[in-house]
């Protein structure tokens, strides 16, 4: 059964270091969505993407995050300067169509900022 | 835009006992209802949805009414197993145009043998 895989699955990291987070979605879709979940607490939002564009994105991704599709294949979310409260699991989803339809997730990457 | 209320956690139960997890919607519309699933170090899985009012969503034993009058959607499960322990999230889309879904703060299931 297809899925979505992320890499890597923890990353540690030093405040202020640039960090990118790499997702592979289901092959076929082209919806494709950022996530996050601070430990504890709910999954929220970031960002949504479509047609190699952002179509969506949250409060939370400001200028210090950006997201890229640089291959048929690859999609990565990349956090230039990282703070403290990054420190949380990010999930990355795919959907084969839009408005209102499941999204796949994958197992997450857990990033650590010290 | 759209929002759900789930119940607060954790919930421990017996094998075999009767789950019911309550979430409850405000939206627009219409929206798809979803529930998911995040086992212990997994990411997050579809477990049940529903598209409409008066759906019924089933999944693994699991099950969940799309119910516009009371705007709930409860996930129950007649005879939980062991194996269900996770926390499960209530979710739906939060604008009516948009795709970014809202969850809820998920429920922490624990079944004890």
């Amino acid at each position: 059964e297809p899925e979505v895989t992320q890499t890597p699955s923890h990353q540690v990291t030093q405040m202020g270091q640039e960090v990118i987070l790499r997702c592979v979605p289901i092959s076929n879709h082209l919806y494709f969505y950022w996530y996050r979940q601070i430990l504890g607490q709910k999954v929220e939002f970031l960002v949504s993407f479509y047609n190699n564009e952002i179509s969506e994105k949250s409060e939370i991704f400001d200028d210090q995050f950006s997201v890229e599709r640089p291959d048929g294949s690859n999609f990565t979310l990349k956090i230039r300067s990282t703070k403290l409260e990054d420190s949380a699991m990010y999930f990355c989803a795919s959907s084969s169509q839009g408005v209102g339809n499941e999204q796949f997730f994958g197992p997450g990457t857990r990033l650590t900022v010290l | 835009g759209n929002s759900v209320t789930q119940m607060e956690g954790p919930v421990t139960l017996s094998e075999e006992a009767f789950l019911t997890i309550n979430c409850t919607y405000t939206a627009t519309g219409y929206p798809s209802l979803f529930w998911y699933v995040q086992y212990p170090g997994e990411g997050l899985q579809l477990l049940l949805k529903a598209t409409k009012a008066d759906d019924k969503g089933s999944n693994k034993g699991f099950e969940a009414t799309y119910r516009k009058e009371t705007t709930s959607f409860h996930l129950e499960k007649g005879s939980v197993q062991v194996s269900d322990s996770a926390v499960y999230f209530c979710a739906l889309p939060q604008f009516v145009s948009g795709n970014q879904f809202y969850f809820g703060t998920g429920t922490s299931l624990t079944v004890i043998p």
